[in-house]
């Protein structure tokens, strides 16, 4: 069984970095893709983009481009998630989740994390 | 740039039909569908359009037209009140895109 822990809740000041762990569990960690995604409060899901471990190819959807780094330590089999530059509308759950064919099987629990003054 | 429309809300009495669309301005091609309960993680319950995940109940099913996709849960359950996301990739930018959810509610 696949499991993904991510690192816990965080908060920070605007314009500062975050950087958000995901330790994989139960499967060959470097043979699938992980994706990140948010989920502001009271709002819907939004893909942030994506890693393939195995190729180290990374892509990220537009809105994130230049803000958003994500990359793979296959030797601890996690994954990271930093976002730079924060502002309040950051504010929000960010789940990292396992990509199988393109469908979203496997989530983490989710990490707040709270931009705020 | 690829947009999937979902209803805000979806009422149901227990016991009856709820479906929930999911349009794509640029067509529907290969739909999931996931379930989120209050203060979790979505959960899969339909890919490839119609395929059930496994544990997903019977009641869950997924169709597509190939401009709007479906799902419908039948013998609805107080425990199937959730938020409803669609999601496909969109290929030619290699990104995927969820649709905005659905609230069911179940009255």
């Amino acid at each position: 069984q696949v499991q993904l822990v991510q690192s816990g809740a965080e908060v920070k000041k605007p314009g500062s970095s975050v950087k958000i762990s995901c330790k994989a569990s139960g499967a060959t960690f470097s043979s699938y893709t992980l994706s990140w995604v948010r989920q502001a409060p009271g709002q819907g899901l939004e893909w942030m983009g994506r890693i393939i471990p195995i190729f180290g190819v990374e892509n990220y959807a537009q809105k994130f481009q230049g803000r958003v780094t994500i990359t793979a330590d296959e030797s601890t089999n996690t994954a990271y998630m930093e976002l730079s530059g924060l502002k309040s509308d950051d504010t929000a759950v960010y789940y990292c989740t396992r990509t199988d064919s393109w469908d979203f099987d496997y989530w983490g629990q989710g990490t707040l994390v709270t931009v705020s003054s | 740039s690829f947009m999937l429309t979902q209803p805000p809300s979806v009422s149901v009495a227990p016991g009856q039909t709820a479906r929930i669309t999911c349009g794509g301005n640029e067509g529907t091609n290969t739909v999931r569908w996931y379930q989120q309960r209050p203060g979790q993680a979505p959960l899969l319950v339909v890919y490839d359009n119609r395929d059930r995940r496994s544990g997903i109940p019977d009641r869950f099913s997924g169709s597509n037209s190939g401009n709007t996709a479906t799902l419908t849960i039948s013998r609805v359950e107080a425990g199937d009140e959730a938020d409803y996301y669609c999601q496909v990739w969109d290929s030619s930018r290699d990104h995927a895109v969820f649709g905005g959810g659905t609230k069911l509610t179940v009255l």
